[in-house]
């Protein structure tokens, strides 16, 4: 079966800071990687995926993920945060046997200070 | 293009009462899912629609049932509700069943059960 760990409940960051959420997963085929993020009484909005092929993704809002196979990890990063970018971050995992199944972590929420 | 939308918003319901969910989407998306969020468990998927007329269960499906008449519509109902049903739900959709596909998600139903 498919999982997700995201082990930190909460990031906090000074604006102008770089930005890491971890996430590690495990699959028993090939790992197909999703970062979404969730603003205030929204929706998930899709960030970026890992397909394969370049191990660094880059997404939308300026956020990238490196795609480490040895570590099993997916971290989602961002070179200088943004207050705006204050919101709680999924990570989720398709597998190669689990069609369009996505199994999701328990999200990360992030706190931007100015 | 609204992408995916939610009605209602917002409910709050009394144990035994029963209500539905419904969801649309105006992609031309074939395929369907309900999600539940619940604090630090991410989302878990309850059912999901690979077409029009057809549904399938996914990790959480008891106490609810779903029905896919139209290809733009994917409905959600609680027939009982119970105090554990309460949860913020989401619905996705994407445009095909394979893995590299992404999914687009509403803006969210929070339903409260008394």
């Amino acid at each position: 079966a498919q999982s997700v760990a995201q082990p930190e409940d909460q990031v906090n960051v000074a604006e102008g800071n770089p930005l890491t959420v971890k996430c590690t997963y495990s699959v028993s085929g090939n790992p197909y990687l999703f970062w979404y993020v969730q603003y205030p009484n929204r929706g998930l909005q899709f960030l970026l995926k890992y397909i394969t092929g370049d191990n660094l993704v880059k997404g939308s809002y300026g956020f990238e993920a490196e795609f480490n196979k040895s570590q099993t990890s997916f971290h989602l990063k961002k070179p200088s945060a943004l207050v705006s970018d204050s919101a709680l971050y999924f990570c989720a995992v398709r597998d190669g046997a689990a069609g369009n199944k996505l199994t999701f972590g328990g999200g990360t929420r992030v706190l931007v200070k100015p | 293009n609204a992408g995916v939308t939610q009605t209602p918003k917002f409910r709050v319901l009394k144990t035994g009462q029963s209500m539905t969910l419904l969801c649309a989407q105006d992609m031309n998306h074939e395929y369907m899912y309900w999600y539940r969020q619940d604090p630090g468990m991410g989302l878990r998927l309850i059912h999901y629609s690979v077409g029009e007329g057809t549904t399938a269960k996914g990790e959480v499906p008891d106490g609810y049932n779903v029905s896919r008449l139209k290809k733009q519509n994917f409905l959600l109902g609680l027939e009982s509700a119970a105090p554990s049903q309460t949860s913020v739900y989401f619905c996705a959709s994407s445009y095909s069943w394979e893995r590299t596909d992404t999914q687009y998600f509403g803006p969210g139903t929070r339903l409260t059960v008394l």
